[in-house]
C-alpha cells in the first residue's frame, strides 16, 4: 500500500497563476483533509471532506477550493495564487472521525513569487 | 477556534535522559486527544489517540496519560535516544469531534544529544 501520496512534491508559481494539488489514498478512508504548515503557526486545516462528494471549510479556507469526486482523491485548488499562500501543504486521511488517527502524505512545498 | 497549548516549546536533553511534555486543551465536551510525532523533512505520524479519562497508552519507550477533567495530557519518553529527536504534536477535535477536524498545538521540539 502506498498510503497517502501527494502530487507534486514541489512547485513554484507566479502571483495570479492557478494550480491544483492532488492527494490520493489507497486505504479506503472516508475522511480526507488539507492542512498548511507555516513557521510558528503549526498545522492549520484548510478544507476537509467526510465522504465522496462532500467538502467543508476548515480554519483557513480563503483562497482555496477543493473537490472530492472520487473517494480516493482529494484535490486542493488555488485559483489565483498569492505570496501569502507560500507554504508546505499536507494531505491526510482517516477511517472515521476524531477517534481515528490521521495518516499524512509527504507534503507539497509551494512557493509563490 | 479553540486553543491547544503545548509546553515547553523546545527541549534539549542528553541521550539516556527521560523527559516529558504537556498538552493542554479545553476540559469541556471532551471527545478525543491525539499525539503525533513529526521528524524533520518527514510527515507527522500518529502515536496515540486517547479517548478515556485516566487512559494511559504506551508504544515502546513512549507513553502518554490523559486527564480530561482538568484538560491535560502528558507525553513521556523514557531513556531518550537521538532517534527520538522530533517535534511532538498534540491535537484536539473541533466542533464536537464527529467531523474529524483537528486543532493542532504548535508542538514541542525535542533534541536528543548523543
Amino acid at each position: 500500500n502506498a498510503g497517502v501520496t501527494q502530487t507534486p512534491k514541489f512547485r513554484v508559481l507566479k502571483t495570479g497563476q492557478s494550480m491544483t494539488l492532488l492527494c490520493a489514498q489507497d486505504m479506503n478512508h472516508e475522511y480526507m483533509y488539507w492542512y498548511r504548515q507555516d513557521p510558528g503557526m503549526g498545522l492549520r486545516l484548510i478544507h476537509y471532506s467526510v465522504g465522496e462528494g462532500t467538502t467543508a471549510k476548515g480554519e483557513v479556507p480563503d483562497g482555496y477550493n477543493v473537490s472530492r469526486l472520487k473517494k480516493q482523491n482529494f484535490l486542493l485548488g488555488l485559483e489565483s495564487a498569492a505570496p501569502s499562500q507560500t507554504s508546505v501543504y499536507f494531505c491526510a486521511s482517516s477511517y472515521g472521525g476524531s477517534r481515528y488517527e490521521q495518516y499524512f502524505g509527504p507534503g507539497t512545498r509551494l512557493t509563490v513569487t | 477556534i479553540l486553543n491547544v497549548e503545548q509546553s515547553p516549546q523546545s527541549l534539549h536533553v542528553q541521550e539516556g535522559d527521560s523527559t516529558n511534555f504537556t498538552c493542554s486543551f479545553p476540559s469541556s465536551n471532551f471527545y478525543a486527544l491525539h499525539w503525533y510525532r513529526w521528524e524533520t523533512a518527514k510527515s507527522p505520524e500518529a502515536l496515540f489517540v486517547m479517548t478515556l479519562n485516566g487512559d494511559e497508552k504506551k508504544k515502546g519507550r513512549i507513553s502518554a496519560t490523559l486527564n480530561t477533567k482538568e484538560g491535560y495530557s502528558y507525553l513521556y519518553i523514557k531513556g531518550s535516544q537521538p532517534e527520538d529527536s522530533a517535534t511532538y504534536l498534540c491535537a484536539f477535535p473541533d466542533y464536537g469531534g464527529s467531523q474529524g477536524n483537528l486543532i493542532f498545538g504548535k508542538g514541542t521540539k525535542l533534541s536528543v544529544k548523543p
